[in-house]
């Protein structure tokens, strides 16, 4: 079966810094999914990053990049420029085929002013 | 436009009763999902609608019925519900050029009393 792991329970950062959220997944297969969830204490599940598994470039968005190392099965967040609306649980999430996410435990990042 | 909707946003309900949750997108997307939330952990995928069929059920209990009148709706009926359904009801719903990519609704506050 799948996993993703998301080793670090809780993070913080100094509002303006860069910080780096850890991930990393099991399959056996080569063609897959990866994706980053955002959900802030609204609650609301905003997703904030994609990369597809045959890709070589790493996706970015914004203040926002992955550095996607397949080999290592690794994916990590990378929050550049850190704003106090980053504050929220972040979710590491894998897809390998059948519309079934599975998701890492999650990681809270505080950004501190 | 990647915009799920949900209502009611807050629900509290009795274990006799009968209510259901909605969700709604009208960007065309044919995949529709129902995850269930409990607070600081990931989503659990409980059901996916595909071209309103219904493909994967996550061997949810049958007081959990879900429903899909059309392409752009879809229901969770709720009855005799237990203390421990208290959750957070997220809807999602993946475009037809991504189908690999969830995009979430606000989600329900679902109290059981």
């Amino acid at each position: 079966a799948q996993t993703v792991t998301q080793s670090q329970p809780e993070m913080s950062v100094q509002e303006a810094e860069t910080v780096t959220l850890s991930c990393t997944y099991d399959t056996s297969e080569n063609n897959y999914y990866l994706f980053w969830y955002k959900q802030p204490p609204s609650r609301q599940m905003i997703l904030v990053i994609r990369q597809e598994a045959y890709k070589q470039q790493n996706a970015t968005e914004n203040r926002f990049s992955v550095n996607f190392q397949k080999a290592a099965k690794s994916f990590s967040l990378k929050i550049s420029d850190s704003q106090l609306g980053d504050t929220a649980m972040y979710f590491c999430a894998f897809m390998e085929y059948g519309n079934k996410l599975v998701f890492g435990a999650g990681t809270i990042l505080r950004v501190k002013s | 436009d990647t915009e799920v909707t949900q209502t009611p946003k807050h629900l509290v309900m009795g274990m006799t009763n009968k209510k259901s949750l909605k969700c709604e997108q009208h960007m065309g997307h044919r995949a529709m999902y129902w995850y269930k939330q409990k607070a600081k952990k990931p989503p659990e995928l409980m059901f996916v609608y595909s071209y309103e069929k219904l493909s994967i059920n996550e061997s949810v209990p049958s007081r959990f019925s879900p429903e899909c009148p059309n392409s752009s709706l879809l229901n969770l009926h709720l009855h005799a519900l237990q203390p421990e359904d208290s959750a957070l009801y997220l809807c999602a719903s993946s475009p037809p050029d991504r189908e690999n990519t969830q995009y979430f609704g606000p989600g329900t506050r679902l109290t059981v009393l």
